[in-house]
């Protein structure tokens, strides 16, 4: 199975940081990688698909990138709608497998 | 507007069975594989199970194998997962989630459903 280790598990920033978070696959993946924002009681939402393509009708703020084993989701300024969890999941073999998350909280 | 809607979701006591439903609309649901994703309360995601489009191909998490089925009905637009020998651990919030695939190409989960709620408890 292919572990994918998401950092860090929380953060702490303000409005208008640039927020950065990671995720390394225990082996290559190519680019099968999705990002999803979740706010609470909420379903996920895709924000990046293939590792660096934005989902259509997403802010361009939010950009991905990486291939093979190391992604990262970067905000590029934090807005207040944007305070919610993260994470990235594998689509290149089964079982697919989820980041542990990432809670982006308000500072 | 492609939309998913969960049903089916209640309190069960441990060794009972439940069936989930996914009401599909605003896409060609038979030309889409389909997948389940849970969380329990206050954790992250887990991927449960995936079908192709035709129901001709199934996977399944090691956590659910033998005791979870999933199925789809493409003229009810509906998909479905039996759970049997339903154990605490099984507790979630249950999401289905359309896959997309654009030709041969294949991008990941795309649209999620709102999610139903399976508690198992005695």
């Amino acid at each position: 199975d292919i572990q994918m280790t998401q950092s860090p598990s929380s953060l702490s920033a303000s409005v208008g940081d640039r927020v950065t978070i990671t995720c390394r696959a225990s082996q290559g993946i190519r680019n099968d990688l999705g990002w999803y924002q979740q706010k609470p009681g909420k379903a996920p939402k895709r924000l990046i698909y293939e590792a660096s393509s934005l989902q259509s009708g997403v802010p361009s703020r939010f950009s991905g990138s990486g291939s093979g084993t190391e992604f990262t989701l970067t905000i590029s300024s934090l807005q207040p709608e944007d305070f919610a969890t993260y994470y990235c999941l594998q689509h290149n073999s089964y079982p697919r497998t989820f980041g542990q998350g990432t809670k982006v909280e308000i500072k | 507007e492609v939309q998913l809607l969960e049903s089916g979701g209640s309190m069960v006591q441990p060794g009972g069975s439940l069936r989930l439903s996914c009401a599909a609309a605003g896409f060609s649901f038979s030309s889409q594989a389909m997948s389940w994703v849970r969380q329990p309360p206050g954790k992250g995601l887990e991927w449960v199970s995936s079908i192709s489009g035709s129901g001709g191909t199934t996977n399944y998490a090691d956590s659910v194998k033998g005791r979870f089925t999933i199925s789809r009905d493409n003229s009810k637009n509906t998909l479905y997962l039996q759970m049997n020998s339903l154990r605490a651990e099984d507790t979630a919030v249950y999401y289905c989630a359309k896959e997309q695939w654009l030709g041969r190409d294949y991008y990941g989960m795309d649209v999620w459903g709102q999610g139903t709620t399976v508690t198992v408890s005695s």
